[in-house]
């Protein structure tokens, strides 16, 4: 168990070029979190996953963000048309989905739009 | 629907003395809350959480914390700071429904400072 894996850690675009990030889950757990943090605030949800199933997206999580799980195994975040307000730190966490089962996080991949 | 707030965004203690950072939440159904750090440029690790039966928590690095229903708060208490614990911490919130299991409401964090 190497924990959970983010690549890249950091990523400098310019406006308007599309990015993906990905994020490989600890292997036993079937539930995939993606959140976005931004200088001095806590963490929000966009979105999570069982296994290959998008479960739920937030509202923050606009037409231009698109998650996919494929095989219910690792994810990736795509941004198309990138804006300045999407820089931010963009973590991913796993459980096993269970009631008292912990969330696991990667280290993010901090995201800075030029 | 959940929230979480964190009283001060920034708290100052010397090295030895009580750490303390408060936490209130609220929450429509029966809450799991947490505590994460964060230190610079990493991800989030759990300190200890809180879902089921005795509400005195206790985590790592000889943190814990009290669920208070009454007062719907879950503060972080150390007794002695360590110079290592500066660092950013996170209250958080998750629902008791099986959708909610895992996704997490956050506080906006409370940044340590520990000075000699």
């Amino acid at each position: 168990d190497t924990g959970v894996s983010q690549d890249p850690r950091h990523k400098i675009t310019k406006r308007g070029q599309n990015v993906t990030f990905r994020c490989d889950p600890i292997s036993e757990h079937n539930r995939l979190y993606w959140y976005r943090q931004t200088l001095g605030q806590g963490p929000e949800f966009l979105t999570y996953f069982q296994n290959e199933a998008q479960l739920e997206k937030s509202r923050l999580l606009s037409d231009r963000f698109s998650a996919e799980r494929p095989k219910g195994s690792f994810s990736t975040l795509e941004i198309q048309r990138t804006e300045q307000g999407d820089s931010a730190m963009y973590l991913c966490a796993s459980s096993l989905g269970t009631a008292v089962s912990e969330a696991f996080f990667g280290q993010g991949t901090r995201l800075t739009v030029v | 629907a959940q929230s979480v707030t964190q009283l001060g965004s920034h708290v100052s203690v010397s090295e030895g003395a009580l750490v303390l950072l408060r936490c209130n939440y609220s929450s429509s159904v029966p809450p799991y809350l947490f505590w994460y750090v964060q230190y610079p440029n990493q991800g989030l690790q759990l300190l200890l959480k809180y879902t089921t039966g005795a509400t005195l928590v206790k985590g790592i690095n000889g943190f814990e914390a009290e669920f208070k229903k009454s007062e719907t708060s879950f503060h972080l208490t150390k007794p002695s700071a360590h110079m290592s614990d500066a660092a950013e911490y996170f209250c958080a919130v998750s629902g008791g429904k099986s959708d909610s299991w895992g996704k997490l409401q956050f506080g906006a964090g409370t940044q340590v400072v520990v000075t000699p």
